[in-house]
């Protein structure tokens, strides 16, 4: 079947815009997560969605980012006043909801913020 | 907070040599181990999942092995080819959360 599908593939985009990134899980995985990736560095885990459980959102680096998922379908990550060091690849992931550990990834999107 | 290192973070072999890719983190409380594969535009893919309560796991010419108690595991591939040429990433985790090392990038020369 098809997997995790991640849009767009790059973005490059001037500091200070706004940016939303999209994730398609497989379907039916209820678990979906989302990861940034710095040049050089491991992947740094931002938040994770359990069906229609609160999202644990623990790990966003700050209140200008957010996502948003509805039900167990398409989620959206999305970058307010974007900076500089936020150019990152953005992995999203999706798994079954009883095997958590075992996460498909996306391909990422390439995000350069000027 | 769960810190997860690899050594060397980069490494290149003449093909026919074995690979030996090393991962150590600092919180041995984990559910598993997986080592995976990231090749660029692609995506992580899964090579090998090691239970807590596993020392090995092998999959053709891979192998890990996981040590819990001294917090490491190593990543065996036998007899390199050019299409292993990637970069490995160890992964622990604890519940859902996957912690990553940076990785190890890895050259098979012809």
């Amino acid at each position: 079947g098809a997997g995790v599908s991640q849009s767009p593939s790059n973005k490059v985009t001037e500091k200070g815009k706004d940016v939303e990134l999209r994730c398609d899980p497989i379907s039916g995985h209820t678990a979906l997560y989302w990861y940034r990736q710095r040049l050089g560095q491991g992947l740094e885990f931002l938040i994770y969605f359990q069906g229609n459980s609160a999202p644990d959102k623990s790990g966003l680096p700050s209140d200008r980012f957010s996502a948003e998922r509805t039900g167990e379908s398409v989620s959206t990550l999305t970058i307010q006043r974007t900076q500089q060091e936020d150019s990152a690849v953005y992995l999203c992931a999706s798994s079954p909801r009883i095997r958590v550990y075992e996460q498909y990834f996306g391909p990422g999107t390439r995000l350069t913020v000027t | 907070k769960q810190e997860v290192t690899q050594i060397p973070a980069a490494l290149s072999v003449p093909e026919g040599e074995n690979l030996v890719l090393n991962c150590s983190f600092t919180d041995s409380a984990i559910y598993n181990l997986q080592w995976f594969r990231q090749d660029p535009g692609k995506g992580l893919t899964s090579l090998l999942l090691i239970q807590s309560s596993q020392r090995e796991q092998t999959s053709g010419r891979l192998n890990a092995s996981l040590d819990k108690s001294s917090g490491r595991s190593t990543l065996y591939i036998a007899a390199s080819q050019p299409g292993d040429s990637a970069t490995y990433l160890c992964a622990v985790s604890n519940d859902y959360k996957l912690s990553f090392g940076a990785g190890t990038t890895v050259t098979v020369r012809a």
